[in-house]
């Protein structure tokens, strides 16, 4: 069955540093998003991509997050300066249509020092 | 403002036990509901969907769940537990004219005892 992939799996990084955590969506799927969790805390969704566009993102998503699908498989999150409160689980999903199911990938723990 | 409500953060029972987890949402407009499930060490998953039709759905390994209108519910149902359902639940909204965000309560952490 296909699925979502993430790498890295964890990553630990200085605060002010950039940092570029990368998805493979499903391969059919044409929606994409980027949600996080900070430790016990609910999952907040970010953003979610469409036709190399962003269709929709939340008040987290500031100037110091973007979005990017590079090539026809990879769709990535980047964090210009990282920031303490950014350490979090961050979870990519993809769907086939904006109101489908939306199938996650295993997260990205990230840990900004 | 729009939210999502999990009723119990952490449910402890015994296998064979019937499980209910209750979910209430507040939204303006029409919603899509689903219940996903976060076994331990795993990803995200779904367990089930409503999007119209029949109000009780049914889901992978024996769950169900009721979509109440009126009350704004959409509560999660297992007659008999296993220690395999030992995950983390986490229902989710979604508005039907939006672009797919989820907006998920805090989850429900259960934990089932042989």
């Amino acid at each position: 069955e296909p699925e979502v992939t993430q790498t890295p799996s964890h990553q630990v990084t200085q605060m002010g540093q950039e940092v570029i955590l990368r998805c493979v969506p499903i391969s059919n799927h044409l929606y994409f998003y980027w949600y996080r969790q900070i430790l016990g805390q609910k999952v907040e969704f970010l953003v979610s991509f469409y036709n190399n566009e962003i269709s929709e993102k939340s008040e987290i998503f500031d100037d110091q997050f973007s979005v990017e699908r590079p090539d026809g498989s990879n769709f990535t999150l980047k964090i210009r300066s990282t920031k303490l409160e950014d350490s979090a689980m961050y979870f990519c999903a993809s769907s086939v249509r904006p109101q489908e199911t939306q199938y996650f990938g295993p997260g990205t723990r990230l840990l900004v020092l | 403002a729009q939210s999502v409500s999990q009723h119990n953060h952490h449910v402890i029972l015994s296998e064979a036990a019937s499980l209910e987890l209750g979910c209430n949402y507040s939204y303006g407009g029409t919603v899509n509901l689903f219940w996903y499930v976060q076994y331990p060490g795993q990803h995200l998953q779904l367990l089930l969907k409503y999007f119209s039709g029949d109000p009780l759905v049914k889901g992978i390994k024996g769950f169900e769940a009721e979509f109440i209108k009126s009350k704004f519910s959409f509560n999660l149902r297992k007659p008999s537990v296993q220690w395999s359902d030992t995950a983390e639940y986490f229902c989710a909204v979604t508005l039907t004219d939006s672009w797919g965000k989820l907006q998920f309560g805090a989850g429900t952490q259960v934990v089932v005892t042989p």
